[in-house]
């Protein structure tokens, strides 16, 4: 069945870079997905990436695909306080969104 | 240009009662669909709707239901509702998968 994980927490010194990764298993998905949410919000996209990509960059945002391993992640450059928030990857194959747990990232002074 | 707007924002019902939750989407998406998110299960897919037609449905029981209207506005219902449907409802809209779906705020249900 499909199946999106990710790892629960990561904490990183302002000024670093985040590394958020996820797992999918869902070979058939097209499009995957980066969301934040802040609390007491709704979701906000970030970036997203076609499956036959390897990679895509937008400004501090990085993401990188491994269709082999299935493995997704998102890199954000220059982490600041206010990038502190739950991130989410998703994959979609139809017309609906699978979610990860969601990555809780607390960015330290 | 208006984002996804739903409401109302936070809602606080008693068990067995039934609520109905709005969702306008972006100007010319036809596509919306509900999701359920809660401390527990997480993220999990409601269903979806374009141009008033149901196109998936996820695994929750048959009090859920949803209706997409001719404008594209959406709604959902919950019937008899359980202290377990207290939860933050998201709704989404898409132009289309390559795009992404844009999220409205969500509705916060509380079930007493």
């Amino acid at each position: 069945g499909e199946d999106v994980e990710q790892s629960l927490f990561l904490s990183v010194r302002e000024g670093d870079s985040s590394v958020i990764n996820c797992t999918y298993t869902d070979s058939s998905s097209t499009y995957l997905y980066w969301y934040k949410q802040e609390p007491g919000a709704g979701l906000q996209l970030l970036t997203y990436i076609f499956s036959n990509m390897d990679m895509k960059q937008d400004q501090r945002l990085t993401v990188l695909l491994n269709k082999k391993d299935k493995h997704l992640s998102l890199r954000i450059a220059d982490t600041q306080t206010g990038d502190s928030a739950i991130y989410f990857c998703a994959e979609t194959n139809t017309d609906k969104l699978i979610f990860g747990t969601g990555t809780r990232l607390q960015v330290f002074p | 240009k208006a984002g996804v707007t739903q409401t109302p924002r936070y809602l606080i019902k008693t068990r067995g009662q039934q609520v109905t939750l709005s969702c306008s989407p972006i100007s010319g998406h036809r596509s919306v669909s509900w999701y359920q998110q809660t401390p527990g299960q997480g993220l999990q897919f409601l269903f979806e709707y374009f141009s008033e037609t149901q196109r998936n449905k996820g695994n929750f029981p048959g009090r859920f239901s949803g209706r997409q209207f001719s404008n594209s506005r959406s709604e959902m219902n919950v019937s008899t509702l359980e202290l377990g449907d207290s939860a933050l409802y998201l709704c989404a809209s898409s132009l289309d998968t390559s795009y992404g779906y844009t999220f409205g705020s969500g509705t916060r249900l509380t079930v007493v």
